[in-house]
């Protein structure tokens, strides 16, 4: 079974660089890469999105290996306004180049003062 | 305006309710999605409208039917719900269907069924 894959839980410190990294082994051929975040009660809400490389935007990075296996989130010096749930959107491999949407099962980050 | 709306955002309905959760966007998106989300778990796709039209169904139970009366609007209409049923349910829009496409997400209806 095609499986998305993250660490249930990490913590960090103010000012601190954070790596999250998601395993989607089935990633499908033309799909891309999500990550959103949510607060308790919210929506999820878009951080960034890559097809391969690296991407950078003004909140993140996304490193992306050349077999796209897996993606790692970055995100800079982060603060307490950073705790929440971190998520990947994969498509993982059906019939055709566009897969099945699948979230990962979320990281919950913990950012201490 | 780049804000998707639901209502209600809490409802409590008995076993023999029929109730109905509102969406609505006006980004000019035309994709449309209802998600469900259980406490500690990520979003699992139930629906997928494109272009009004029901594209994906995640082989959810008949006592969810949705509908899209028209591009800014989603309904999903409830009835004979189970307590397992209870959750948050969100709804998202996006320009077109596929993975390339950012998803807006609305706050959800938190539901609990009695």
């Amino acid at each position: 079974l095609a499986k998305t894959t993250q660490p249930i839980s990490m913590d960090s410190y103010e000012g601190q660089e954070v790596n999250i990294t998601c395993s989607h082994n089935n990633i499908a051929t033309n799909d891309y890469i999500t990550w959103y975040q949510q607060f308790p009660s919210q929506g999820p809400r878009f951080i960034i999105q890559g097809y391969k490389t690296k991407v950078t935007n003004e909140v993140a990075s996304l490193f992306i290996p050349a077999d796209r296996k897996s993606s790692t989130l970055s995100l800079p010096r982060v603060s307490l306004s950073d705790t929440a749930v971190y998520y990947c959107l994969v498509g993982v491999k059906g019939s055709g180049n566009t897969g099945k949407l699948i979230f990962g099962q979320g990281t919950t980050l913990q950012v201490k003062p | 305006d780049t804000e998707v709306t639901q209502t209600p955002k809490h409802l409590v309905m008995g076993m023999t309710n029929k109730k109905s959760l509102k969406c609505e966007q006006h980004m000019g998106h035309r994709a449309m999605y209802w998600y469900k989300q259980k406490a500690k778990k990520p979003p699992e796709l139930m629906f997928v409208y494109s272009y009004e039209k029901l594209s994906i169904n995640e082989s959810v139970p008949s006592r969810f039917s949705p509908e899209c009366p028209n591009s800014s609007l989603l309904n999903l209409h409830l009835h004979a719900l189970q307590p397992e049923d209870s959750a948050l349910y969100l709804c998202a829009s996006s320009p077109g269907t596929g993975g390339h496409y950012e998803q807006y997400f609305g706050p959800g209806t938190r539901l609990t069924v009695t």
